[in-house]
């Protein structure tokens, strides 16, 4: 059965620093990936998403994602966090009508 | 824009009423999907739908129903609420096509009480 493992509850970073936020999966066949973000009182927004080919995705706000086969994982990655990033984020894998969530990652940004 | 609209932002009901959750789509997606999403666990499938008055059960359908009669819309029925059905609901559309990602509303969250 496909599941996704966000092993980080709550992080939380420096306006300006790095962020990195974890994403590990099970699926059986290639996978399609993708990382949501979740402001406070909305529904998700589509960061990005991997279906094939090059690795390392681009995504909306300046994030970007690396797929790894070998480490079945997806981690999200932006280079300087802004205070406006400060949310929840879900890493999904699947397609169709089988999507499977990971339990979240909020986000705290420190002035 | 893809937009989906849900009726309520915030909804409180008294247990044992029936409850009904609507979910709106303006792109003419075929498939519809509601989740709930409880803090720890993430979003949760409890029933989708891929044509008008299709519906499949997901992970947690048990105190749900749905009705989907015409392809835009996709409702969300708690035939009696419970206090264990307080919760924040969402609802996704997304075109057929196994790459294409779910567009998502803004949310419900339901307190039963």
């Amino acid at each position: 059965a496909q599941s996704v493992t966000q092993p980080d509850i709550h992080i939380t970073v420096s306006e300006g620093a790095s962020l990195e936020l974890r994403c590990n999966y099970s699926y059986g066949a290639t996978p399609y990936l993708f990382w949501y973000v979740q402001s406070p009182g909305q529904g998700l927004q589509l960061l990005l998403k991997y279906f094939s080919g090059d690795t390392l995705v681009q995504g909306i706000k300046g994030f970007e994602a690396e797929f790894k086969r070998s480490q079945s994982s997806f981690n999200l990655r932006k280079p300087s966090v802004h205070w406006s990033d400060a949310a929840e984020y879900f890493c999904a894998v699947g397609a169709n009508y089988d999507m499977r969530f990971g339990a979240g990652t909020r986000l705290t940004v420190k002035p | 824009d893809v937009k989906v609209t849900q009726s309520s932002r915030y909804l409180v009901k008294r247990t044992g009423e029936k409850v009904f959750l609507e979910c709106v789509q303006d792109m003419d997606h075929e498939n519809m999907f509601w989740y709930r999403q409880d803090p720890g666990l993430g979003l949760r499938l409890i029933y989708f739908s891929y044509d008008v008055k299709m519906k499949e059960k997901g992970d947690i359908p048990e105190g749900y129903s749905v009705s989907r009669e015409k392809k835009e819309r996709f409702s969300l029925i708690l035939e009696s609420a419970s206090t264990n059905q307080t919760s924040m609901y969402l609802c996704a559309s997304r075109p057929t096509g196994g790459k294409n990602e779910q567009y998502f509303g803004p949310g419900t969250r339901l307190t039963v009480t």
